[in-house]
């Protein structure tokens, strides 16, 4: 079956630092890739997606590239704000569109200032 | 986005009693939510995906007599706790698909059950 694999934290940086938090997935086909965000208190939010191979999705300074030969899709951001303080879940859903997603375990980032 | 909500955000109520949690879908219609469960530093576990008129279908070790599922119309879905104990205390979370929004689930706030 379908599995996601994500970096285990928590992590903390400082203001303005690189951040990447990694993601490897297993399935079948050719699924669509996801990453949430959950801030305190909230829903989990989208951040950003990619449907097929080689994609790169991007939002609010994140990215993430869609590699099928390593099955990877880490979320990178070059410079980090306090603001982006959360926790991160990289899922997946099948090539349908209309399957179910499976989640990580997620990553709890802290940006201290 | 659209908007998803979740009522109670927490309860506490007593082993043996039955909970009824909320997931509405404010401003779009929704013919499948799902229902998450999600357990301290861990990920979240589908439960059961909620169809519109029809009934749930749930995942492999989720006991259907126990977490009853009822979406009886396409902006509100319900899960009622039965003869909850403590070890169903968790933080359960809803998500409701729109199929304007090419079929992305929008997810509630969650809501904290703990059971004594």
């Amino acid at each position: 079956g379908n599995s996601v694999t994500q970096m285990e934290g928590p992590v903390t940086l400082s203001e303005e630092a690189f951040l990447t938090i990694n993601c490897t997935y297993t399935a079948t086909g050719y699924p669509s890739l996801f990453w949430y965000v959950q801030y305190p208190g909230e829903g989990l939010q989208l951040l950003l997606k990619a449907t097929k191979a080689d994609d790169k999705g991007s939002n609010k300074g994140f990215e993430a590239t869609y590699r099928k030969e390593t099955t990877s899709f880490h979320l990178e951001k070059g410079s980090v704000q306090v603001s982006d303080s959360a926790v991160y879940f990289c899922a997946l859903s099948g090539s349908s569109g209309n399957e179910k997603l499976t989640f990580g375990t997620g990553t709890r980032l802290t940006i201290i200032p | 986005g659209a908007v998803v909500s979740q009522h109670p955000s927490w309860v506490i109520c007593k082993s043996g009693t039955s909970v009824k949690i909320e997931c509405r879908s404010l401003d779009f219609q929704a013919t499948t939510m799902f229902w998450y469960r999600q357990f301290p530093k861990q990920s979240l576990m589908l439960m059961a995906t909620s169809n519109e008129g029809s009934k749930a279908t749930y995942e492999q070790g989720v006991e259907k007599d126990k977490f009853l599922i009822n979406h009886a119309s396409l902006t509100l879905s319900t899960l009622t706790v039965t003869s909850a104990h403590p070890e169903d205390s968790s933080f359960y979370i809803c998500s409701a698909r729109d199929p304007n929004s090419y079929n992305e689930q929008f997810f509630g706030p969650g809501t904290r059950l703990t059971v004594l």
